[in-house]
């Protein structure tokens, strides 16, 4: 099956820094990478994803790459703000199917 | 907006009881998941359903039955509750057919076992 790492597992940065988060993926069919966010207490929100055919995304100070080749892919989000910190989770799935997902970075941004 | 919603938020059982967590879903989705979050190990997904009727073992299903006799709930058994189910369990659901599309998840049901 799938497995994914992700990688910190820990970031601090300074306000209006950037930050990155990797992930890994082994299974070379899948097709389609989403990104979740968890702020404290609260559920899993998905802020980005993208799928196979795509190198690049971006929506405002997020983005998120994929090198399919490397069988791996990476969130960014710059010019960081209080509000950014929170646990973030990167997934893999081939298809429809199930997520597997990483086991989450937890993003400090100080100020 | 979907909403997935778990009855309870916090839960504190025994050790051997048989324990059922609840999962509702509103937008007639029919994939329903069931993960369990503790830190360090991500979200590590316990059991899933295409549809109703319809049961698949994730990756640590051991320990655990479902049962999804409607298509909105999704339920999580524990038979013979453990301290090391102690964990926060999360439920998701997502649209089938639907291959580049992200869950909706539920906001957590904390359980303690003790």
């Amino acid at each position: 099956g799938e497995n994914v790492e992700q990688h910190p597992s820990t970031l601090s940065v300074q306000e209006g820094d950037s930050a990155v988060i990797k992930c890994t993926y082994s299974d070379s069919a899948s097709n389609y990478f989403p990104w979740y966010k968890q702020e404290l207490g609260k559920r899993p929100q998905l802020i980005i994803d993208i799928r196979s055919n795509v190198g690049e995304k971006k929506d405002q100070r997020i983005a998120v790459t994929l090198n399919k080749t490397a069988k791996h892919f990476s969130l960014h989000i710059t010019e960081t703000q209080p509000e950014d910190s929170a646990v973030y989770f990167c997934a893999a799935a081939r298809g429809g199917n199930k997520l597997t997902f990483g086991t989450g970075t937890q993003l400090k941004v100080e100020l | 907006d979907v909403k997935v919603t778990q009855s309870s938020r916090y839960l504190v059982k025994r050790t051997g009881e048989k324990v059922f967590l609840e999962c509702v879903q509103d937008m007639d989705h029919e994939n329903m998941f069931w993960y369990r979050q503790d830190p360090g190990l991500g979200l590590r997904l316990i059991y899933f359903s295409y549809d109703v009727k319809m049961k698949e073992k994730g990756d640590i299903p051991e320990g655990y039955s479902v049962s999804r006799e409607k298509k909105e709930r999704f339920s999580l058994i524990l038979e013979s509750a453990s301290t090391n189910q102690t964990s926060m369990y999360l439920c998701a659901s997502k649209k089938a057919g639907l291959q580049f599309y992200g869950y909706t998840f539920g906001s957590g049901t904390r359980l303690t076992v003790v």
